[in-house]
């Protein structure tokens, strides 16, 4: 099993522009998370997904940002339009009902 | 909702020494309680967990320890190795598992000294 997959591994981005960070999570598991990682405020869960269907999106700290999950194997962040303080890196992780997997991370500049 | 402390943020100790990172959680309905490991530029991995019902579990050179009523749970390393320098992570849920959104600490930054 490859594990978690996140892509873009780095992403530098202008103060405005669109950005989609991208998530394959383990077959057949059912659970996928989105983590947001900075120095101030350490993992912050963002938005979770259960079978496809957003379950909790409290975290998600404004409108300007969204998340999809299509199918069971693909799940997208996006931030439109992003901010220099949307900095950090951002995890994906997935579950089958016990631990998490996490991914490699997306690291997320925008100037 | 659940807040969850840690301390210390930096522990540094002599290779071959003993590390215990500890946690404290708010959440009395928290019944599953995870640690991670995260290197240099990697995701945290999963490296050992317990739940409410057990008190204490080892696994090798690791061992978490579990006090329900002071709501609180250690880590302990012993014999520590180069290889255990990275930053760990407590955390916890009340759904068990990973039915739920973790929360988790702050991290601690584990050196170790040769």
């Amino acid at each position: 099993d490859a594990g978690v997959i996140q892509s873009p591994r780095h992403e530098v981005t202008e103060m405005g522009q669109e950005v989609t960070l991208r998530c394959k999570p383990i077959s057949g598991h059912d659970y996928l998370f989105w983590y947001r990682q900075t120095m101030m405020r350490g993992l912050e869960l963002l938005i979770y997904f259960n079978n496809n269907v957003p379950i909790d999106d409290s975290g998600m700290p404004e409108d300007r940002f969204s998340a999809k999950m299509p199918n069971a194997s693909f799940s997208t962040l996006k931030i439109q339009p992003s901010e220099p303080r949307d900095s950090a890196v951002y995890f994906c992780a997935s579950s089958g009902g016990i631990g998490y997997t996490f991914g490699s991370g997306t690291r997320l500049t925008v100037v | 909702g659940e807040n969850v402390e840690q301390h210390p943020s930096t522990l540094s100790v002599q290779e071959g020494d003993s590390a215990v990172i500890k946690c404290t959680y708010s959440d009395s309905a928290s019944n599953y309680f995870p640690w991670y490991k995260q290197e240099l530029g990697k995701g945290p991995q999963l490296i050992i967990d317990i739940r409410s019902n057990v008190g204490e579990k080892k696994d090798q050179r690791i061992a978490v320890t579990l006090n329900k009523t002071a709501k609180h749970f250690s880590l302990h390393i012993t014999e520590t190795q180069p290889e255990d320098s990275a930053v760990y992570f407590c955390a916890a849920s009340s759904s068990g598992g990973g039915a739920d959104g973790l929360t988790f600490g702050k991290g601690t930054h584990l050196i170790i000294q040769p």
